[in-house]
């Protein structure tokens, strides 16, 4: 079974950091580009960053460009968000999730953590 | 940066009604269109990929259509569980975007 547990979340001042974490388990997390979505309380989903399987491609959001990192380590099957200089607008429940295909630009989202909140407040 | 507009906002219907939710791209995202339904405090379920191709396990009642830019889900009879929200995504360029969602509410 397919399972994506997401941590690191919690609360941080405005210019603060935080780096989540996801730990993919029943599938072989190397062969597929993982994302990272976001959602605000109350509100729609946002896409934030993704990453090919091999980890040489990312992408990012305008919104998060230059002070979000996504990375992966394949040997601890892992996924990760380095957020540097958060703002209040980052407040949100941040999840991962698996595309849909391997090797493969294939990025739809066939599995979903619960995700692990991150609250930017002083 | 694709934008994805879905209508309507709110859709009321009953059990065992046909639902039609549609969402519309400020451009072409060719058939790269993908649909999820969300509950209340649960993650987003994949229901739809590719404009017409229902992910593993999901019911025969949803169907998705459309092309270009302009793209249909259709819940042929409504089930209680079935009552949600619903997002559309393109993964035609980048950025990816989402549409605003369409929550579709028990009349």
């Amino acid at each position: 079974e397919v399972q994506l547990l997401e941590s690191g979340g919690g609360l941080v001042q405005p210019g603060g950091s935080l780096r989540l974490s996801c730990a993919a388990s029943g599938f072989t997390f190397s062969s597929y580009a993982m994302s990272w979505v976001r959602q605000a309380p109350g509100k729609g989903l946002e896409w934030v960053s993704s990453i090919g399987d091999s980890g040489t491609s990312t992408y990012y959001a305008d919104s998060v460009k230059g002070r979000f990192t996504i990375s992966r380590d394949t040997f601890k099957n892992t996924l990760y968000l380095q957020m540097n200089s958060l703002r209040a607008d980052d407040t949100a429940l941040y999840y991962c999730a698996k595309v849909g295909r391997s090797y493969g630009d294939y990025f739809y989202f066939d599995c979903w953590g619960q995700g692990t909140p991150v609250t930017v407040s002083s | 940066e694709i934008v994805l507009t879905q209508s309507p906002a709110t859709l009321s219907l009953s059990p065992g009604e046909r639902a039609t939710l549609s969402c519309r791209a400020s451009q072409s995202v060719s058939r790269y269109l993908v649909w999820y339904q969300q509950k209340p405090g649960q993650a987003p379920r994949l229901l739809i990929y590719d404009t017409s191709n229902r992910a593993t396990g999901i019911p025969a009642r949803f169907s998705g259509s459309g092309s270009g830019t302009d793209f249909t889900l259709t819940i042929s009879s409504l089930e209680p569980e079935d009552f949600a929200v619903y997002y559309c995504q393109h993964r035609s360029s980048w950025p990816l975007t989402f549409g605003g969602g369409t929550k579709v509410e028990i009349k």
